[in-house]
């Protein structure tokens, strides 16, 4: 079937130590997306892609990066995780609709940080 | 700026009832897409349900439906006949352009 992968579902790292998470995804979609979600909050958009085109949202840390080299894979790098950037981190896909329709966001079942 | 408000943080319903969970939109732009999502404890998304701007029927998706208030701004999700999986935290969402909005969520819980 076709999907979103997310690997791993968990990640532990140390404080201060680069980690990447990564998603991947056989729908081929244009727009990718991570999210950022915390314990009992809504999913915080972080950046998204739409084929090659990056898009930050303004109140993304620096400390957070993105690659997508080709459709299928993208990957989000954390330089130097701090202990307020445990949380879930969510991929999602999603393709431009036709007419005046919208296309609903597919998503992986997420990435549990934990920083030690 | 787009926002969603969900004014439910929790409900309770028995199995087998009907329950309705309120989403409130706000949106200048008249083409937007409204989506409704269900997570589970063990964190994943599930789609559940899309309404269009220009729908003029309201969407309804097996045991879901929403009931879709234009003038109002609102797109309220009901489920019919709840069962004991469909506990988990809902989140209403708006499609803009590219970009998604979510609201803060209403976590529920059927009783058996």
């Amino acid at each position: 079937d076709a999907m979103v992968i997310q690997n791993p579902r968990y990640q532990v790292t140390q404080f201060g130590k680069p980690v990447t998470l990564s998603c991947s995804q056989t729908l081929n979609h244009n727009v990718m997306y991570w999210y950022q979600q915390k314990s009992s909050q809504a999913p915080k958009l972080l950046f998204h892609y739409y084929d090659k085109d990056f898009n930050n949202e303004a109140d993304t840390p620096d400390n957070f990066q993105s690659r997508r080299p080709n459709t299928s894979f993208c990957f989000l790098d954390i330089r130097s995780p701090g202990l307020g950037d445990a949380a879930m981190y969510l991929c999602a896909t999603s393709t431009p609709a036709e007419g005046d329709g919208n296309q609903p966001q597919h998503f992986g079942d997420g990435t549990r940080l934990s920083i030690l | 700026a787009q926002k969603i408000t969900q004014t439910q943080p929790g409900m309770f319903v028995q199995e087998k009832e009907a329950v309705t969970l309120d989403c409130t939109y706000d949106t200048s732009d008249p083409s937007y897409g409204l989506f409704w999502y269900k997570q589970p404890s063990s964190g994943e998304m599930i789609f559940l349900i899309y309404q269009g701007s220009y729908d003029q029927q309201n969407a309804t998706e097996g045991r879901y439906s929403l009931n879709f208030q234009k003038a109002r701004k609102s797109a309220n999700l009901v489920i019919s006949a709840s069962q004991l999986g469909d506990s988990a935290m809902y989140f209403c969402a708006m499609d803009y352009g590219q970009n998604f909005v979510f609201g803060p969520g209403t976590r529920l819980s059927v009783l058996p």
